[in-house]
């Protein structure tokens, strides 16, 4: 069964900073990672989609890696702003083939301070 | 127009009553599916639908039903609802893997 761990559960920083979030999954045989943002009792925005044959995607200030072999994947933001404020999740298909269903982390609450 | 439409937003029904979740989307995929959320437990998958003759349980699929009405139709039926199914409710769509899942914003049920 796949699991998916994000680590931390709860970041703080002050504006300006760089972070990373961090996703572990058990079953290394995926074929593609997705992060999303979700902002208090809203819904999953997609931000980054990576291919398993992909090393990483940029999009802005945002950078997302997988290393499949080890089962890790992580979100680079950039230059943090208060307006990245929310929950961040890492989901990966249940399984590999054409079952393509999500299991998702429980997320990271990121809150950016001015 | 959102790409996947869910109604109603916001909806407090009371313990007994049959409610349906409606969902839509405009993105063409044959795959959709319907996801709870609740606090310090993540998203489940409570069904999903690879076309409009496939239907399958998800992990937590007791108490709830759904039916595939089209390509684009996806409802979700709590057929007696009671208080511990208050959560939030997504559906969402995807194609076969190439560009991820698709979101909709969700819908606020309570039961009292």
């Amino acid at each position: 069964k796949q699991e998916v761990t994000q680590i931390p559960a709860a970041l703080s920083v002050p504006e300006g900073e760089n972070l990373v979030l961090n996703c572990s999954f058990t079953d290394s045989a995926i074929y593609n990672l997705q992060w999303f943002r979700q902002d208090p009792g809203k819904g999953l925005t997609s931000l980054l989609l990576i291919q398993s044959s992909q090393r990483e995607q940029t999009s802005g200030r945002l950078n997302a890696s997988l290393d499949k072999s080890s089962g890790r994947s992580t979100l680079y933001i950039a230059a943090s702003q208060p307006g990245d404020s929310a929950t961040y999740l890492c989901a990966v298909p249940v399984s590999g083939g054409s079952n393509y269903k999500l299991t998702f982390g429980k997320g990271t609450l990121l809150t950016v301070n001015p | 127009d959102a790409d996947v439409t869910q109604t109603p937003r916001n909806r407090i029904t009371k313990t007994g009553k049959r409610i349906m979740l409606e969902c839509s989307q405009t993105k063409g995929h044959d795959r959709m599916y319907w996801y709870r959320q609740d606090p310090g437990l993540g998203l489940r998958l409570i069904y999903y639908s690879f076309d409009v003759k496939d239907i399958n349980k998800g992990e937590i699929s007791d108490g709830y039903s759904v039916s595939r009405q089209a390509q684009a139709k996806f409802s979700l039926s709590l057929e007696s609802a009671i208080p511990n199914q208050t959560a939030l409710y997504f559906c969402a769509t995807s194609d076969a893997g190439r560009y991820g899942y698709t979101f909709g914003s969700g819908t606020r049920l309570t039961v009292v």
